[in-house]
């Protein structure tokens, strides 16, 4: 496709269970980036890769949350036992470059998580 | 401690007005500066940047102004139109930092009234 692909768009959990939320970013782009947005907040940054590696997951609220990208292309973030703090939109985001800086990065439509 | 801040939740504004929405920063450090247009159960997308080297960047009926002194920057939307409707977040990164990391503001809706 044209644009970052997210899936699912929507997901229910039940407190405690594991969730993985899917991304695509636009083909050939070398940054990956994961944000949370929270009801009435702006994104929130939680990790980013370039190419495979994670460069950086100082964002990560807790050893709970993990993000992979082992081939460079598709990302995964996985929430081991969710909490009701969990429930927020996950929004994923691309660039061409890496260190670019150009700082127009392309979102995704977001993974509304909501854990009850 | 949030770093960028949008104090203004919403805005509205007649069609053919001047819209304009603000957002101040803490953090010394930052030195690059987007604003980003968010519609409901969309993704944000990129709209305008300005690099701090620069006071003022324009893009068609966009007009972003910095004061670095301020710590301060704005977005202008001249005229503004019924489709400028939407959430929009200021957003700052540190240059050469990396990776284009970016930290938001809390956003402000701009409605705009026919």
């Amino acid at each position: 496709g044209a644009g970052v692909s997210q899936s699912p768009r929507y997901k229910v959990a039940k407190r405690g269970q594991d969730v993985a939320l899917r991304c695509d970013p636009i083909s050939g782009h070398v940054s990956l980036f994961w944000y949370q947005q929270a009801l009435g907040q702006g994104p929130e940054f939680l990790t980013y890769f370039q190419n495979e590696a994670q460069l950086d997951k100082s964002g990560l609220p807790s050893d709970r949350f993990f993000a992979e990208r082992p081939e460079g292309s598709v990302s995964t973030l996985k929430i081991q036992r969710t909490q009701q703090e969990d429930s927020a939109v996950y929004l994923c985001a691309s660039s061409l470059e890496a260190g670019g800086n150009t700082g127009e990065l392309f979102f995704g439509e977001g993974s509304r998580l909501t854990v009850l | 401690d949030q770093q960028v801040k949008q104090n203004s939740p919403s805005l509205s504004v007649q069609e053919g007005r001047i819209s304009i929405l603000n957002c101040d920063y803490t953090n010394s450090m930052f030195d690059y500066f987007l604003w980003y247009k968010k519609y409901p159960a969309e993704g944000p997308t990129f709209l305008i940047s300005i690099s701090s080297i620069k006071d003022k960047n324009e893009d068609g009926r966009f007009t972003v102004f910095l004061n670095k002194s301020a710590k301060h920057l704005s977005l202008h939307i001249v005229p503004s139109q019924p489709g400028d409707s939407a959430v929009y977040f200021c957003a700052a990164s540190v240059a050469n930092f990396g990776n284009e990391k970016l930290t938001f503001g809390t956003g402000t809706r701009l409605t705009i009234i026919p």
